[in-house]
């Protein structure tokens, strides 16, 4: 059973580009969780999906939006990238109405903005 | 507002020995959820103990336990018998929800020594 999947590993862009990363959840869950993680800092809460609509938000500008489909895949986009916008970024998977216990992370995709 | 608090950026264990991890946390809810994650080099986030807040037990797992002073508002990690691959990021994190968002604190940096 493959866990959470994110897709690309690595990613180089230009500052002022748009990016869009992808996440697989673990089979049978049906909510993505999204993070920010700076170098040397923890994970910071970007959203929240479940049922294709985003749930929860954290203070991210509209910059960074999502989607999820009806696989309960999920992608993020920023647009118009900052330097300050190169971080790790997580994608956790869960049921929903479970506790965080369930919940898988990926192992991220690294974006540098130059 | 919520917030995680780890004053150890970095500690070093001889293997074998027993370590204490520090969190302490601030929230105005009284229901919450406490969680530690390691983080190894790969970059996913890995569960490992949670205690919720009116756990009147302290979470054990394993070699890990989790030191609950609720009065203290800390929750401490504690790992017995460390072992080299316990090498990695600690991040202490809390939920106010079920499965809704985690706020994480800085991570402290295990380095285990043979």
């Amino acid at each position: 059973d493959a866990g959470v999947t994110q897709s690309p590993t690595h990613l180089i862009k230009t500052r002022g580009q748009q990016v869009t990363l992808r996440c697989s959840p673990k089979s049978g869950h049906d909510t993505v969780s999204w993070y920010q993680q700076a170098l040397g800092q923890g994970p910071q809460f970007i959203f929240q999906y479940y049922e294709e609509e985003e749930r929860q938000r954290g203070n991210f500008p509209d910059r960074f939006s999502g989607h999820q489909f009806p696989n309960y895949s999920s992608e993020l986009n920023v647009n118009a990238l900052l330097l300050g916008d190169s971080a790790l970024y997580l994608c956790a998977s869960s049921f929903t109405g479970t506790r965080n216990t369930e919940a898988f992370f990926g192992q991220g995709t690294r974006l540098t903005v130059v | 507002a919520q917030k995680i608090t780890q004053t150890q950026p970095g500690m070093f264990v001889q293997e074998k020995e027993a370590v204490t991890l520090d969190c302490t946390y601030d929230t105005s809810d009284q229901s919450y959820g406490l969680f530690w994650y390691k983080q190894p080099s790969s970059g996913e986030m890995i569960f490992l103990i949670y205690q919720g807040s009116y756990d009147e037990q302290n979470a054990t797992e394993g070699r890990y336990s989790l030191n609950f002073q609720k009065a203290r508002k800390s929750a401490n990690l504690v790992i017995s018998a460390s072992q080299l691959g316990d090498s990695a990021m600690y991040f202490c994190a809390m939920s106010e929800d079920q499965g809704g968002k985690l706020i994480f604190g800085q991570g402290t940096e295990l380095s285990v020594k043979p």
